[in-house]
């Protein structure tokens, strides 16, 4: 089974950084995911980490230890429009296959 | 343009009636996947297929059934077995191993 755990809320000021925390248990893993999700609209995608280490992309950056089945999404320069949800989720391997599991979503506020 | 289509955006259902959320995607995808979101709740895994005529139920199957006939399909029908099924339904197709995409969802209410 999986156990995917990350905060509830968080809030953040515009211009700042902010960290979002994720720790799996899983017996399976294929890559470490995440997404930004709008209210009442669908998971786009962000970033993806197999291998430990930081993987950069614009704005977004995430970071992978699977020793410590622990990740965490980096987003800098926050801008009012980051208000969403952060969806960290764990892919499973062939036994699933391949499938997404979640955890239930950090909420991010971004303040003026 | 490639992309999933879901449809419809908002479905409504009587008690005891079935209904089926459609899925169609273009990008040429193995793996296709039914998600179930309800308020403050992670998406719960519903059904997938990793090939045409093939599919295994998820965490959450009972009171739901799929089929996939074509690749580019997989529709989802919520049946009258299911007892609590006003949710947002996410839908998602993936290479194999690939990143996975999702459709713009499908907003289920019993009324």
């Amino acid at each position: 089974g999986q156990n995917i755990d990350q905060p509830t809320e968080m809030t953040a000021t515009e211009g700042a950084i902010v960290q979002i925390n994720c720790t799996y248990q899983t017996s399976g893993f294929n890559g470490l995911f995440w997404y930004q999700q709008h209210a009442g609209e669908a998971p786009t995608f962000l970033s993806y980490n197999v291998l430990d280490g930081l993987e950069e992309k614009g704005r977004f950056s995430s970071f992978l230890s699977r020793s410590k089945g622990y990740s965490y999404l980096l987003l800098k320069e926050l801008q009012m429009k980051d208000s969403a949800s952060y969806l960290c989720a764990v892919r499973g391997n062939s036994n699933s296959g391949y499938a997404l599991n979640f955890g239930k979503g950090t909420s991010l506020l971004v303040t003026p | 343009d490639g992309g999933i289509t879901q449809s419809p955006k908002y479905l409504f259902r009587k008690e005891g009636q079935n209904v089926t959320l459609s899925c169609e995607q273009n990008l040429n995808h193995d793996a296709m996947y039914w998600y179930r979101q309800d308020p403050g709740q992670g998406l719960r895994l519903i059904y997938y297929s990793q090939i045409v005529n093939d599919f295994q139920k998820g965490d959450i199957a009972e009171g739901y059934s799929v089929s996939r006939e074509k690749k580019e399909s997989f529709p989802l029908t919520v049946t009258s077995a299911q007892k609590n099924p006003t949710a947002f339904y996410l839908c998602a197709s993936s290479p194999r191993q690939g990143i996975a995409f999702f459709g713009q969802g499908t907003r289920l209410t019993v009324v």
